[in-house]
């Protein structure tokens, strides 16, 4: 079936620090794939998404590349914020439903 | 348009008892979807609807979980006989049929059994 595997957190950097936080998945066909944002005491948000190879999807100064060749959605930012600490998810989905990989924290620090 | 709600927020209940879950989605979708979470994973697809019919159901719906959604409007999402197991988040989601399945997810419902 349909997998998200994520790089395992937390991940904590300094202010302005450069951001990758990387994903590959396993489906069958052409799946879409995003990236979804969870701050704290917060509800998912979407972030960003790709819907076929080579895509690029961007949202607030983040990006992620959709590469088939390789299976991945890396997500990067090139100088991150204290604001942007959250859970980050990347996910696919096929005909119906999502499938989210388990997450990672982005701890940034003044 | 005031995005998705479900109701309640917090739910703390003891061993056996039954709980329902309510979510309002967004009043234009036509799908949507419950899914559970649990602590340090990513949220676990549980079902979906696309307006009163229920398409899809993963196996992680045991017998004790029913959900309907009677009028293709809101939806409610039942626990009988809950389990310590069964302590999570409850995040309720909804998009339209057509797009890329970009979904809208609820701040969730909060489920804990003691």
């Amino acid at each position: 079936g349909d997998s998200v595997t994520q790089m395992e957190g937390p991940v904590t950097l300094s202010e302005e620090a450069f951001l990758t936080i990387n994903c590959t998945y396993t489906a069958t066909g052409y799946p879409s794939l995003f990236w979804y944002v969870q701050y704290p005491g917060e509800g998912l948000q979407l972030l960003l998404k790709a819907t076929k190879a080579d895509d690029k999807g961007s949202n607030k100064g983040f990006e992620a590349t959709y590469r088939k060749e390789t299976t991945s959605f890396h997500l990067e930012k090139g100088s991150v914020q204290v604001s942007d600490s959250a859970v980050y998810f990347c996910a696919l989905t096929g005909y119906s439903t999502l499938t989210f990989g388990k997450g990672t924290m982005l701890l940034v620090s003044p | 348009d005031t995005g998705v709600s479900q109701d309640p927020r917090h739910k703390i209940t003891k061993r056996g008892q039954n709980v329902t879950f309510r979510c309002d989605p967004i009043s234009e979708h036509n799908r949507l979807y419950w899914y559970r979470q649990t602590l340090g994973q990513g949220p676990e697809f549980l079902t979906y609807f696309q307006n009163e019919a229920q398409l899809e159901k993963s196996r992680l719906l045991s017998d004790r979980f029913s959900a309907e959604r009677p009028k293709g409007s809101f939806s409610t999402l039942e626990i009988q006989r809950t389990e310590q197991g069964d302590s999570a988040m409850y995040l309720c989601a909804s998009s339209p049929s057509s797009g890329a399945n970009v979904l809208t997810f609820g701040a969730g419902s909060r489920l804990t059994v003691l």
